[in-house]
């Protein structure tokens, strides 16, 4: 069974500083992995997803993701936090039946 | 480019009554998932259609039913409500074929029961 964590629910930095939002995965095949971010009272938008190929993956709004699968990871990194970026991210794995599994979220905050 | 829509965005409902939300993927999408997200819970998969058939189910209570039309649009029906089932339902869609391929969300329904 594929299952997602994201270590801490709740970052805080300050603008212009380094964003780092942590994921990690369990599954028994390749995963799909996805990062979603979620504004307040809104859906579900795509930042990001590894499938194959390039471990690096750039997305949306300067987000970039590494996949790591010696570390089982899919961290969440930007270089420079905007105000705008104030939101919550879920990373997420796609099963073999196509569903998302969830992980926990994290709420990004943004100090000026 | 046409996203998911749903409708209604808000619902209130009291306790024991019954709710229909609905759903429109967007066009060519041949799979639609119901998702349930409680306050400041991540989404919890509910169920899923594919060709207008059920594909997968995960937590979703005998209380809720849900169906894909011919036209695709999908509809989820929760009877007997609890305090409980106040909660965003998401629809999402996608095409088959790939577990990579993206799912893309609505904006989600907001249901209050009181």
């Amino acid at each position: 069974a594929q299952s997602v964590t994201q270590l801490g629910s709740h970052v805080s930095v300050s603008e212009g500083a380094l964003v780092l939002l942590r994921c990690n995965y369990s599954s028994s095949v390749p995963p799909y992995l996805f990062w979603y971010v979620q504004y307040p009272n809104q859906g579900l938008q795509l930042l990001l997803k590894y499938t194959t190929g390039a471990t690096l993956v750039k997305g949306i709004n300067g987000f970039e993701a590494e996949f790591k699968k010696s570390e089982t990871s899919f961290h969440l990194t930007k270089p420079s936090a905007h105000m705008s970026d104030a939101a919550e991210y879920f990373c997420a794995v796609n099963t073999l039946g196509g569903k998302l599994i969830f992980g926990q979220g994290t709420e990004l905050s943004v100090k000026p | 480019a046409a996203g998911v829509i749903q409708s209604p965005r808000h619902l209130i409902k009291e306790k024991r009554e019954t709710a229909t939300l609905k759903c429109y993927p967007i066009p060519r999408h041949d799979t639609v998932y119901w998702y349930q997200q409680g306050p400041g819970q991540d989404p919890q998969f509910l169920i899923s259609f594919y060709e207008k058939m059920q594909s997968d189910k995960g937590s979703i209570p005998d209380r809720f039913s849900a169906q894909q039309f011919s036209d695709y649009h999908s509809e989820l029906n929760m009877s007997s409500l609890e305090l409980g089932d106040s909660a965003l339902y998401f629809c999402a869609s996608s095409l088959s074929g790939n577990s990579g391929n993206t799912i893309y969300f609505g904006e989600g329904s907001w249901l209050t029961v009181v």
